[in-house]
């Protein structure tokens, strides 16, 4: 079976702080691939990253960042210099070889970036 | 282009009644999804169209629950005699035919329907 786990259920930081969402996941997959999606409080999910398990190099985009160590099952998310624009529930997914097409979520990391 | 939109926004009703909810995916995409997200929680699973075949259904809660699709479009989400447990947001995403066996494209998400069931 797979699993996601986001242990922080919410974090509050001031404006231009940094801050990281962990995500850890289970899987006994070869293959799978892993995402970050960010919902914000219009409810849509907005996609922000795919990595697949082959692929351990760190990604950057702008403020946000993503660390991906297969030796700890962690693909976690960085923001920096966090903006009140930032605040949302993210999600951590994953998919995989025996799942088929299907996403296992994360429970999700309310941040909030109060001014 | 217009992105996966999902109708009605919101949705009452009241416990027993059947509901539909509707999505329209991204024109061209071939793979349409279906997830429940709780208050609070994460998305859970419901089922998964490629074309108009359902190889996973895996994800439905109960035989209450179906789903169907037509000319690899427009699906709906079927929902009888509802339970007030059913009450959630169901998200509609859609992406390009996922290849291999290990899915790696992108997930395009609707808005949402939101269910309350009474």
């Amino acid at each position: 079976a797979q699993k996601v786990t986001q242990a922080q259920t919410e974090i509050s930081v001031v404006e231009k702080e940094d801050v990281t969402l962990d995500c850890v996941y289970e899987t006994r997959d070869t293959t799978y691939y892993l995402f970050w999606y960010k919902q914000p409080p219009s409810g849509e999910l907005v996609f922000l990253i795919r990595r697949n398990s082959f692929d351990e190099q760190n990604e950057i985009s702008g403020r946000y960042s993503w660390n991906f160590q297969k030796s700890t099952s962690s693909f976690n998310f960085t923001i920096t210099a966090s903006q009140v624009v930032d605040s949302a529930v993210y999600f951590c997914a994953l998919s995989g070889e025996t799942s088929g097409s299907r996403l296992t979520f994360g429970e999700g990391t309310q941040l909030t970036v109060n001014p | 282009g217009a992105g996966v939109s999902q109708s009605p926004s919101n949705k009452v009703t009241e416990k027993g009644k059947d509901v539909e909810l509707r999505c329209d995916p991204i024109s061209g995409h071939t793979a349409l999804y279906w997830y429940r997200q709780r208050l609070g929680q994460g998305l859970e699973f419901l089922i998964y169209f490629q074309g108009n075949s359902a190889p996973d259904k895996s994800g439905l809660p109960s035989d209450r629950f179906s789903a169907e699709r037509t000319g690899e479009s427009v699906s709906t989400l079927t929902i009888q005699r509802t339970q007030q447990e059913d009450s959630a947001v169901y998200l509609c995403a859609s992406s390009l035919a996922a290849s291999g066996s290990a899915p790696s494209v992108e997930q395009f998400f609707g808005p949402g329907t939101r269910l309350t069931v009474l």
